[in-house]
């Protein structure tokens, strides 16, 4: 089955870190753009960072670039956000998202989401 | 950055009835632009995208139309299963944004 699967969410002091995680089955994980996304309880969705196929290229809403850092490691099939310096608004909802055209979309398949919650 | 306006925020609509949700762009995204559904607790599902191609899997009553700057989605004969929040995402300028939502429900 095709499917994203998110991890590492929690509670986090502001100031504090977290490493979310995504892992890939069933496809070639390896073969496409991927792409965090985030929603705040109760509101819209907001891109926060695309890594290409390679790993070679890396793309940052304003909002997060300098604190937060997308990475994947082809060979576990897993995609990475290293998330720095948080903030109550960084509280959130974190999807991984797979491209199916661009770097950039569509998102053609999501994982359920790692919730992030920043709080002292 | 480019701005997606969606309207109404919230559309109410009867089961078998016709829904027509708009998004509109502050510059032209061409054809780069996708519908999502998201029912609550779930992840963002695909519907549309190159404006007016169905996803995988996705009923026929979902149709898009558009380009440029001004999109619509339109759902022919509302099901229970459609009653859901809508989004629509241009994929063709960086930052990638979202509009800010239609929530669609049972009148």
């Amino acid at each position: 089955e095709v499917q994203l699967v998110e991890s590492g969410g929690g509670l986090a002091q502001p100031g504090g870190s977290l490493r979310l995680s995504c892992a890939a089955y069933g496809f070639i994980f390896s073969g496409h753009a991927v792409s965090w996304v985030r929603q705040a309880p109760g509101k819209g969705l907001e891109w926060v960072s695309t890594i290409s196929a390679g790993g070679s290229n890396t793309y940052y809403a304003d909002s997060v670039r300098g604190r937060f850092t997308i990475s994947r490691d082809n060979s576990k099939n897993t995609l990475y956000l290293q998330v720095n310096s948080l903030r109550a608004e960084d509280t959130a909802a974190y999807f991984c998202a797979k491209a199916s055209g661009t770097y950039f979309g569509p998102f053609d398949i999501w994982g359920q989401g790692t919730m992030v919650t920043v709080s002292s | 950055e480019m701005m997606m306006t969606q309207s109404p925020a919230t559309l109410s609509v009867s089961p078998g009835e016709r829904a027509t949700l708009s998004c509109r762009a502050s510059q032209s995204v061409n054809s780069n632009l996708a519908w999502y559904q998201q029912k609550p607790g779930q992840a963002p599902r695909l519907l549309v995208y190159g404006a007016s191609t169905r996803a995988t899997g996705i009923p026929a009553r979902f149709s898009g139309s558009g380009s440029g700057t001004e999109f619509t989605l339109t759902i022919s004969s509302l099901q229970s299963e459609d009653f859901a929040v809508y989004y629509c995402q241009q994929y063709n300028n960086r930052p990638i944004t979202f509009g800010q939502g239609t929530r669609l429900e049972i009148k």
